[in-house]
Parts: C-alpha cells; sequence; structure tokens
C-alpha cells in the first residue's frame, strides 16, 4: 500500500523567513496529494492541494510543488507569521474522495 | 462552507464501558465517511471506511468487533469503542466525502479518555 515519508519532524523558522516542508510518496497511482494544517486538539484542515497532472500551485503564501517522477511533493511557506505555527502533514490519495494516507507530520514553530 | 461535526467532542470512561461517537455532515449527503485515530503528538491512521447502506471495511490490524462502525444515513456515521481500555484512549477524527463534489472533509475530533 501507499507510504508517506515527511521531512522534518519539527522545523522552527525566524518569523518573515520560509519555511518548506517535504514529501515523498511511493504508490504511483497516487493523483492527489492536499497539506493539512492540525492546531493542537482540532481536526486537520485542509490548506492548499494538488493533483499528479500539475507541476505547482500557490495559493498567497503558500505554494506546492509536485515531481511525479519522482514522487517528490513539497509546501512552500514564505513571509511566515505567528498563526503559522501549527503542524502540517502531506498526504496523498489515489483520487479526493478516498482514504487518505498521511505523512507523520511537521511541527513548525514560528519564532518572534 | 460543508460543516462535518462530531458528538461528543470529548468523553471520559470507565474501563470495560462502551462509547459512542457520532460523526454528521451538516449541509451535505456524504456517501463515504471515513474514521481516523490519532495518538499524542503522531499522525492519523485510518481505521476504517464508512459507506452508506453497507458493512464498513477496516484497515488491517484494526479489531472491527471491538470498533463498530454504523452508516445508517447519508449524514451519519458512528464510531462505538466496546470494551475500552485505557490503550483506546486517543482522538478519534471522522471525514465525510461530499456526493456531488467528491471533496472530503474532517470533523473536529472526539477526544476519548478510558481510566
Amino acid at each position: 500500500g501507499e507510504n508517506v515519508e515527511q521531512h522534518p519532524s519539527t522545523l522552527s523558522v525566524q518569523e518573515g523567513d520560509s519555511a518548506v516542508i517535504k514529501c515523498t510518496y511511493s504508490d504511483s497511482a497516487s493523483n492527489y496529494f492536499p497539506w493539512y494544517k492540525q492546531e493542537l486538539g482540532k481536526g486537520p484542515q485542509l490548506i492548499i492541494d494538488i493533483r499528479s497532472n500539475v507541476g505547482e500551485k500557490k495559493d498567497q503564501r503558500i505554494a506546492v510543488t509536485l515531481n511525479k517522477t519522482a514522487k517528490h511533493f513539497s509546501l512552500h511557506i514564505t513571509e511566515t507569521q505567528p498563526e503559522d505555527s501549527a503542524v502540517y502533514f502531506c498526504a496523498a490519495q489515489m483520487n479526493r474522495d478516498d482514504k487518505i494516507i498521511f505523512g507523520k507530520g511537521t511541527r513548525l514553530h514560528i519564532l518572534p | 462552507g460543508a460543516v462535518v461535526s462530531q458528538h461528543p467532542s470529548w468523553v471520559i470512561c470507565k474501563s470495560g464501558t462502551s462509547v459512542k461517537i457520532e460523526c454528521r455532515s451538516l449541509d451535505f449527503q456524504a456517501t463515504t465517511m471515513f474514521w481516523y485515530r490519532q495518538f499524542p503528538k503522531q499522525s492519523l491512521m485510518l481505521m476504517a471506511t464508512s459507506n452508506e447502506g453497507s458493512k464498513a471495511t477496516y484497515e488491517q490490524g484494526v479489531e472491527k468487533d471491538k470498533f463498530l462502525i454504523n452508516h445508517a444515513s447519508l449524514t451519519l456515521s458512528t464510531l462505538t469503542v466496546t470494551s475500552a481500555h485505557p490503550e483506546d484512549s486517543s482522538f478519534y477524527i471522522c471525514s465525510a466525502v461530499e456526493a456531488s463534489s467528491h471533496e472530503q472533509f474532517f470533523g473536529p475530533g472526539t477526544r476519548l479518555t478510558v481510566l
């Protein structure tokens, strides 16, 4: 089955700097790659997603890149703000209505 | 936007008792719902897939007799933890797939503590 690896497990960046989280997946049949933000005691919240036929997608300060050949995808957050502090999960699915296989998560700390 | 609710948001029970957790899609119909479990500082792990009107499909290693799932309507799925033990203490999260758009939405989670 699908396996998603995520790095780093913890990331601290100065406010205003950029943060990058990287993931790899194992199943070439996966076609949909969402990213979730989870705050303490809450359910995950979808922040951006990308499909396998797209190489890059951007939404304001957040961007995601996908290298389908290498089975790599990454999340980029620019101009980080204190409210970006949270746990971020990458994930892979066959389609967006399928079960979600999550990475282990990255705890992002934005330092003042 | 589409909203998924869970009830209760937290529950404390004694070892050996059963606990029912509800997952509702408030403003859309969900043919499929998923149940996940999340231990502290860990990722979400899929427990089972719940389809309306049919038996749930459980992931490997998840005991179907211990975690009873019922998807009786297009807006409600329930997870019952039977004979709960302290090792079942966890954060249980559901997600629901909107029938028309196929988008998936998460509930806020239920914190279960078994004493």
